[in-house]
């Protein structure tokens, strides 16, 4: 089974200023990657994910991501953060089975 | 509008006192799932349903049971609940069971045991 590691667990941010939220995970052969945000007391919604071709992807709420697979990483961006980013953030791999296999997330708090 | 839907959103209940988490889609998915997260921990996959096929993860506590008596309805039922079980209960679907396409969550059912 993959496993996932999301380097930083908080990351306080301004408004408007950028944001990367950094990624790792297991290598394997292929892997399927994916970003998801959880707002308080709310389910998890898929931000963005990665399949195949370009490796760089564009997802909902201006976040994009870069899959490197030398580097064994998926890190999400955002050039300008808004007050509504605040929420926790997971990454996710699978490597094409029913299992999602989740990072253990990073907080993401905006301020004015 | 919503489209996987579960219920209760809060549940509050005492140690050893059974209790059953419902979930409910409307996207006719063939996948369903039960995660727990606890605090400030990712979600773990408890087991999940491909189509009526069971299947339990390798460490989830006997004490948790599901049902699925049809493609809409999902249960997630805690036989004696003790309190390290107090956690967000999150039901979520997928179309395939290959993990190339998105799992849809609901909002959880947050659980408190006493």
């Amino acid at each position: 089974a993959q496993s996932v590691t999301q380097l930083d667990s908080q990351v306080p941010v301004f408004e408007e200023a950028p944001v990367e939220l950094r990624c790792n995970y297991s290598s394997s052969v292929s892997v399927y990657l994916f970003w998801y945000v959880q707002y308080p007391n709310q389910g998890l919604q898929l931000l963005l994910k990665y399949l195949s071709g370009s490796t760089l992807v564009k997802g909902i709420n201006g976040f994009e991501a870069e899959f490197n697979k030398s580097q064994t990483s998926f890190h999400l961006r955002k050039p300008s953060v808004h007050i509504s980013d605040t929420a926790e953030y997971f990454c996710a791999v699978s490597d094409g089975d029913y299992k999602l296999s989740f990072g253990a997330g990073t907080t993401v708090t905006v301020r004015a | 509008d919503a489209m996987v839907i579960q219920n209760p959103r809060y549940q509050v209940t005492q140690f050893g006192k059974p209790v059953t988490l419902s979930c409910s889609q409307t996207l006719n998915h063939n996948v369903m799932y039960w995660y727990q997260q606890k605090s400030s921990q990712a979600p773990k996959l408890l087991f999940h349903y491909y189509d009526k096929d069971f299947n339990n993860e390798a460490d989830t506590p006997d004490n948790f049971q599901s049902r699925r008596p049809n493609t809409s309805f999902c249960f997630l039922d805690i036989r004696s609940p003790g309190l390290g079980d107090t956690a967000m209960y999150l039901c979520a679907t997928s179309r395939e069971g290959g993990h190339t396409g998105e799992l849809f969550f609901g909002e959880g059912s947050r659980l408190t045991v006493l």
